[in-house]
């Protein structure tokens, strides 16, 4: 029973190009979450998503970045025109269903790590 | 806006000792994780709190919830090396769904 599955682990851009960051949610969740942890901070919220359908990106900054989970294939977070700022930690998460209970446990992937140069 | 705080943000601690890491949040939850990371690592979650009151022990760590005080803690027993790492607090706010907030982190070092 694979986890969340992010790829890639570490992702070397130069300044303006383009960084795509992919994950898979453990099987049986439809529900992803994207963070972001900035060096020696604590993890930001940046999206929400469930299939096809964004559900809360109050997390996201307003230009540049972009986050999809299509009805086949995994989640992608979408950087465009790095910049030396956007060098992070990124992580996926995923979760059964969206709300609050007893049987519905949050699960984070492995993290992608951002370098820009 | 969901506030959480964690002190103390470094801690140094001897091997053997104990010592508690406080985890306060702003506006009600239902649901409190505590995670711990390792340099350039992933989060491996430690405990996930339910209710008021709840208490959850593995090992040498105890986390307990208070949720109307809105505070939790860590409580480290008897130290050992292998717990150096960074400890994350993380509270689920209240209906928006599984959006975690985090702690800013507290990062323990315990010395030999």
């Amino acid at each position: 029973n694979a986890g969340v599955m992010q790829n890639p682990r570490h992702l070397v851009r130069r300044r303006g190009q383009e960084a795509r960051l992919r994950c898979s949610p453990m099987k049986g969740h439809s529900h992803v979450y994207w963070y972001r942890q900035l060096p020696e901070e604590g993890l930001k919220f940046m999206v929400y998503l469930q299939k096809e359908n964004i559900i809360d990106e109050s997390g996201m900054p307003k230009e540049r970045f972009s986050a999809e989970f299509p009805k086949e294939g995994p989640s992608i977070l979408r950087i465009q025109q790095v910049v030396r700022g956007d060098s992070a930690a990124y992580f996926c998460a995923s979760s059964r269903t969206g709300t609050s209970s007893s049987g519905n446990t949050i699960y984070f992937g492995e993290g992608s790590w951002l370098t820009v140069v | 806006e969901l506030k959480v705080e964690q002190n103390p943000l470094f801690l140094s601690m001897q091997e053997g000792k104990n010592y508690t890491i406080y985890c306060n949040y702003s506006t009600t939850s239902d649901r409190l994780y505590w995670y711990r990371q390792d340099p350039g690592k992933s989060l491996e979650s430690l405990f996930v709190l339910l209710s008021n009151g709840a208490v959850k022990q593995e090992g040498r760590l105890m986390a307990s919830l208070d949720t109307k005080a809105r505070l939790s803690t860590l409580h480290i027993t008897a130290a050992v090396h292998d717990l150096s790492a960074t400890y994350f607090c993380a509270v689920e706010d209240a209906g928006t769904a599984s959006k975690l907030t985090f702690g800013t982190g507290t990062r323990l070092q315990v010395t030999l």
